[in-house]
């Protein structure tokens, strides 16, 4: 089956710092999936920040970039420079077209940029 | 542009109780989706929808039932509340997957 791993709950990062939020993905299937970030701000809903269809492929929104690497398995989300406004969680997610747009979600990663 | 509301918000109940969430979305998407959240984990699929009166089944549907009579609306019935259960419900439309704000769900 598909699974996505987190491997941090909590990044903390000073303001204007760069960063990178860990994601990995494991699938039994020979089919490359399509790579997801979604983001949660503070009394927001669930929101798609990037996604990512074509496997070596980058996506980009919001001055974040993320590169599915199949490879690695990967796809890492990264920042040059953070703003305190981007303090939210971060949800990492797997999923494929032939199943009607259901995903498989990492854990979540909190992000805490002090100002 | 649309919207996805869940209702009600926060849902306090008894164990044994059964107990129904609401969403509404008003983008005319087809598909529709439940997933649930515990604390410190990712979201898990209950059910899903891809279209109205179609229902399917997720990873986690034992111990709810789904209802889609409208193409706008789908709901979950947790057959039987756990005690001390305490989750957050959210509600999605279309592969896109466009959330709505979510039911927090603690049981007594």
């Amino acid at each position: 089956g598909d699974s996505v791993t987190q491997t941090e709950g909590q990044v903390t990062v000073s303001e204007s710092k760069s960063l990178i939020i860990n994601c990995t993905y494991s699938t039994t299937s020979i089919a490359y999936p399509n790579l997801f970030w979604y983001v949660r701000y503070p009394g927001e809903g669930l929101q798609l920040l990037l996604k990512v269809i074509t496997a070596g492929q980058k996506g980009s929104s919001r001055g974040f970039e993320a590169t599915y690497n199949k490879e690695t398995t990967s796809f890492h989300l990264q920042k040059a420079s953070v703003q305190e406004s981007d303090s939210a969680v971060y949800y990492c997610a797997l999923g494929r077209g032939s199943a009607l747009g259901r995903l498989h979600f990492g854990a979540g990663t909190q992000l805490i940029v002090i100002p | 542009g649309g919207i996805i509301t869940q209702t009600p918000k926060f849902l306090i109940g008894q164990e044994g109780q059964k107990l129904t969430l609401k969403c509404q979305q008003n983008f005319n998407h087809d598909t529709m989706y439940w997933y649930r959240q515990d604390s410190g984990k990712g979201l898990r699929l209950i059910y899903y929808s891809i279209t109205e009166n179609d229902l399917q089944k997720g990873d986690l549907s034992e111990g709810y039932d789904a209802s889609r009579e409208k193409k706008s609306s789908f709901s979950l019935t947790v057959t039987s509340a756990q005690k001390n259960e305490m989750a957050v419900f959210l509600c999605a439309s279309s592969i896109e997957q466009y959330f709505g704000p979510g039911t927090r769900l603690t049981v007594l």
